[in-house]
């Protein structure tokens, strides 16, 4: 079946680096992906999205890479404040159901050390 | 401009029970997704509705059935409550098909 999975299911970073987040998926028909950002006790937020004709995508401190190739993507945060502790999710759709039927992977846990 | 909102915040209920998920979507938004998100876990896909229409539906069992009201608007019921539907039920809104999604808090249902 299909299937969405973190690398690393934690990471830990000093206050200041770039931290990197990584993400495979399994279906090739996959065509939008997105990435939320998880803090205990709320809802996912969304950080950004890319569809699958771009490979990259910048927003306010956050870079997303897309690799259809290995159908991997990756989540790039410039300066990594404490604030950015939490879990981080990827997600594909199922392909053709635009921003919608999303499956998420398991998350990373990320700690930022002051 | 208030994001999703969804009540209750927290349920109890026993098994072989049924309950009910509210979720009012953010202004202007007509598509309402629902995911089930267990502890530890990434929010796993239940149904998708656009301009009250089903556009989606996970895997779930038949004990599970949603719909979409002419504000927008959504409910998510669940029939005859198992031990694992304990999880936090997310409501997510988006403009359009094509748009992201933006969550609520969820609803935390705890099953005794």
């Amino acid at each position: 079946g299909e299937s969405v999975g973190l690398h690393l299911p934690t990471l830990s970073v000093q206050e200041g680096d770039n931290s990197i987040i990584n993400c495979a998926y399994s279906n090739s028909a996959s065509d939008y992906f997105i990435w939320y950002k998880q803090e205990s006790g709320k809802g996912p937020q969304f950080i950004i999205d890319i569809r699958s004709n771009m490979d990259k995508r910048q927003g306010q401190r956050v870079t997303v890479l897309l690799n259809k190739t290995v159908k991997h993507l990756s989540l790039q945060i410039a300066a990594t404040q404490p604030g950015d502790s939490a879990v981080y999710f990827c997600a594909a759709n199922r392909g053709g159901t635009g921003a919608n039927n999303l499956f998420f992977g398991t998350g990373t846990r990320l700690t930022v050390i002051p | 401009d208030a994001g999703v909102t969804q009540s209750p915040t927290h349920l109890i209920k026993t098994r072989g029970q049924q309950v009910t998920l509210r979720c009012s979507p953010i202004s202007g938004h007509k598509s309402v997704s629902w995911y089930q998100q267990v502890l530890g876990q990434g929010p796993q896909f239940i149904f998708q509705y656009y301009e009250k229409e089903e556009r989606g539906r996970g895997n779930f069992p038949d004990r599970f059935s949603a719909r979409q009201f002419p504000n927008y608007s959504s409910e998510l019921n669940v029939n005859a409550l198992l031990l694992g539907d304990s999880a936090l039920y997310l409501c997510a809104s988006s403009t359009l098909d094509t748009s992201p999604q933006h969550f609520g808090d969820g609803t935390r249902l705890s099953i005794l």
